[in-house]
């Protein structure tokens, strides 16, 4: 079926491990999103990319960075994992220009 | 800053009920507004949206949305709900004129009881 793909769905690391969230949309949209939601805060925006080869930060980008590989796929990278990055994390895809509409499954990191 | 208020956490219902769930916004310029759902064990969906035009907007399954300017609202409704309805609403602004940067409430949970 057609959507947005997350891997890994669960993910435990240590403080100041790194690793990347992969995310991956067969829909041929431009945009492409990186989401956090923690309890009681809703889904923060971390990165956002208009097209491929183009990424702006959100609102939460510290801590982090992103890669539009191509159409395709858009990865979010955590360098040095703080506790502060636990947390469920969404990349989402739309056709519409800022209107996130199809969104993945979700990831859900544990940083001890 | 601006920010999105749902101020009923948590809702339960019975089947038939109506349902009707709050989304207050501050701010003052031209906005765009969404209603999101996730279903238990699904993935977040695009239930509705408001650009311009009629203040009523009529979404998936029998959803409906009401943007009132004055009251920086646009609430959730739906006459009739059924057990398919359980799941949180997430309400969405967008500041308009093409930016990416929305806020999101925090949701609703939403259990209709059979």
């Amino acid at each position: 079926n057609a959507g947005v793909t997350q891997t890994p769905k669960f993910q435990v690391l240590k403080t100041g491990q790194s690793m990347t969230l992969q995310c991956a949309q067969d829909m041929n949209h431009n945009s492409m999103y990186w989401y956090r939601q923690d309890p009681g805060m809703g889904l923060r925006l971390i990165y956002y990319s208009a097209s491929e080869g183009t990424t702006d930060k959100g609102e939460v980008p510290n801590g982090y960075n992103v890669s539009r590989l191509n159409k395709r796929e858009f990865s979010l990278r955590l360098e040095s994992a703080a506790p502060s990055q636990t947390s469920v994390y969404f990349c989402a895809s739309s056709e519409e220009a800022g209107i996130p509409q199809h969104f993945g499954d979700g990831t859900r990191l544990s940083i001890l | 800053a601006q920010s999105v208020s749902q101020h009923n956490h948590h809702v339960i219902l019975s089947e038939a009920a109506s349902l009707e769930l709050g989304c207050n916004y501050s701010y003052g310029g031209t906005v765009n507004l969404f209603w999101y759902v996730q279903y238990p064990g699904q993935h977040l969906q695009l239930l509705l949206k408001y650009f311009s035009g009629d203040p009523l907007v009529k979404g998936i399954k029998g959803f409906e949305a009401e943007f009132i300017k004055s009251k920086f609202s646009f609430n959730l409704r739906k006459p009739s709900v059924q057990w398919s309805d359980t799941a949180e609403y997430f309400c969405a602004v967008n500041q308009g004129g093409g930016t990416y940067k929305y806020i999101f409430g925090t949701g609703t949970r939403l259990k209709v009881l059979a």
